[in-house]
């Protein structure tokens, strides 16, 4: 596609469910991040891809968080026992290369109830 | 630590009026410097980019201004509009660790009429 695709765009679940996230980068696009947005807060990093480098996950901030890059492409991040403060918009973005300009996603609006 | 903040947190002004927005950044070494606008409920959507070399940029009735010696950068917006609604972001990319972007707060502006 030409730009940044995540699904679904709105997710709703339970408390404890695991929920997956899902961000198409563009094509080529080496970098892919995963931010979250809080209501009304700034961008929270939470993990980068870059190539065939090992990922750099010093954002993620508990176990419960995982994300991998399947083929260098698509990206799946996963949260599992979902909890209420997980609830958030989360933002993919992708980038050609370093220095380069990042495109970002319309983000998935995470509720838990 | 490398870190962005941004200021001021969140401001009003009168449309027609211009506004500058503050960023300072501790990111070293320094890659680039861009500036986003994120609608609300949208991703955020990129305004300039600057690396070392370059002082100002311009986009529309958006001037960005960078002094990489004193690691400070300002948004300018001119004869703002109802549309400038939104939070613009400061965002900085280190030279090391594979150019990971590191974001500042966020500046929400408001235009009233």
């Amino acid at each position: 596609g030409a730009g940044v695709s995540q699904s679904p765009s709105n997710k709703v679940t339970e408390k404890g469910k695991d929920v997956e996230l899902r961000c198409d980068p563009i094509s080529g696009h080496t970098a892919l991040y995963w931010y979250r947005q809080s209501l009304g807060q700034g961008l929270e990093f939470l993990i980068y891809f870059q190539g065939n480098s090992a990922p750099d996950k010093s954002g993620l901030p508990s176990d419960r968080f995982s994300a991998e890059r399947t083929g260098g492409s698509v990206s799946t991040l996963t949260i599992q026992r979902t909890q209420q403060e997980d609830s958030a918009v989360y933002l993919c973005a992708s980038s050609f290369g370093t220095a380069t300009e990042a495109f970002f996603g319309q983000g998935t609006r995470l509720t838990v109830v | 630590k490398n870190q962005v903040e941004q200021s001021p947190q969140s401001l009003i002004i009168l449309e027609g009026k211009n506004c500058t927005l503050q960023c300072n950044y501790t990111v070293s070494p320094f890659s680039n410097l861009r500036w986003y606008k994120q609608d609300t409920g949208r991703g955020p959507v990129s305004l300039t980019i600057m690396t070392f070399s370059e002082n100002t940029k311009s986009n529309g009735r958006y001037t960005a201004t960078l002094d990489a010696d004193t690691k400070q950068s300002s948004l300018h917006i001119t004869a703002s509009q109802l549309s400038d609604s939104a939070s613009y972001i400061c965002v900085v990319s280190a030279q090391a660790a594979g150019n990971k972007l590191t974001f500042g707060g966020g500046t929400r502006v408001l235009v009233k009429p």
